[in-house]
């Protein structure tokens, strides 16, 4: 069963800095890309960071850019998401999401999301 | 940027009928759009991609169509968990995928 389990979410003050981590199991980590989407408050989904399976290739949503840094480590089968200089607007739920085999930027399988809270 | 509007934005049906949701693309996204489900506290699920295709898993009365800008999520017969947020999603711009604002599927 493939299962993402997201951890170090919590309170930060504006311009601070919180390292998210998902742990992946039940799949070939080192096989697939993944990504983060994050969710504000009673809003909707807005996709934030991919990295392709052997980090190779990384992107970033413009509103993170410079800020934020994805990484993995697929001996772990873990990813990661450095958050730098934090606004309140990057107040949301974080997802972990894998995308789907051979089908770029369709999501397959989501965690249960971590909740980042910016705020003095 | 494509940008995704989905319509209505909130949308009130009986059980047992039909719901149909719309999303339309800002541009053409060829056949390159996902839907997903998502209730209250739970992550979003994957229903549909390739415009039409459903995920594994998905039960037969959930459908789509639609190509280019112009894209439509049809559930056949309503069941009690179906009511939820659904959300469409384009693909054709990867890495820059975009959602949807959601449309919210309410008991009548």
């Amino acid at each position: 069963e493939v299962q993402l389990v997201e951890s170090g979410g919590g309170l930060v003050k504006p311009g601070g800095s919180l390292r998210l981590s998902c742990a992946a199991s039940g799949f070939t980590f080192s096989s697939y890309s993944m990504n983060w989407v994050r969710q504000a408050p009673g809003k909707g989904l807005e996709w934030v960071s991919s990295i392709s399976s052997s980090s190779s290739y990384i992107y970033y949503a413009d509103s993170v850019k410079g800020r934020f840094t994805i990484s993995r480590d697929n001996a772990k089968n873990s990813l990661y998401l450095q958050m730098n200089s934090l606004r309140a607007e990057d107040t949301a739920v974080y997802y972990c999401a894998r995308d789907s085999p051979g089908l770029m930027g369709v999501i397959d399988y989501w965690g249960q999301g971590t909740l980042v809270t910016v705020s003095s | 940027e494509i940008v995704m509007t989905q319509s209505p934005a909130t949308l009130s049906v009986s059980p047992g009928e039909r719901a149909t949701l719309s999303c339309r693309a800002s541009q053409s996204v060829s056949s390159n759009l996902a839907w997903y489900q998502q209730k209250p506290g739970q992550a979003p699920r994957l229903l549909i991609y390739g415009a039409s295709i459903r995920a594994t898993g998905i039960p037969a009365r959930f459908s789509g169509s639609g190509s280019g800008t112009e894209f439509t999520l049809t559930i056949s017969i309503l069941q009690s968990e179906d009511f939820a947020v659904y959300y469409c999603q384009q693909y054709n711009n990867w890495p820059l995928i975009t959602f949807g604002q959601g449309t919210r599927l309410e008991i009548k």
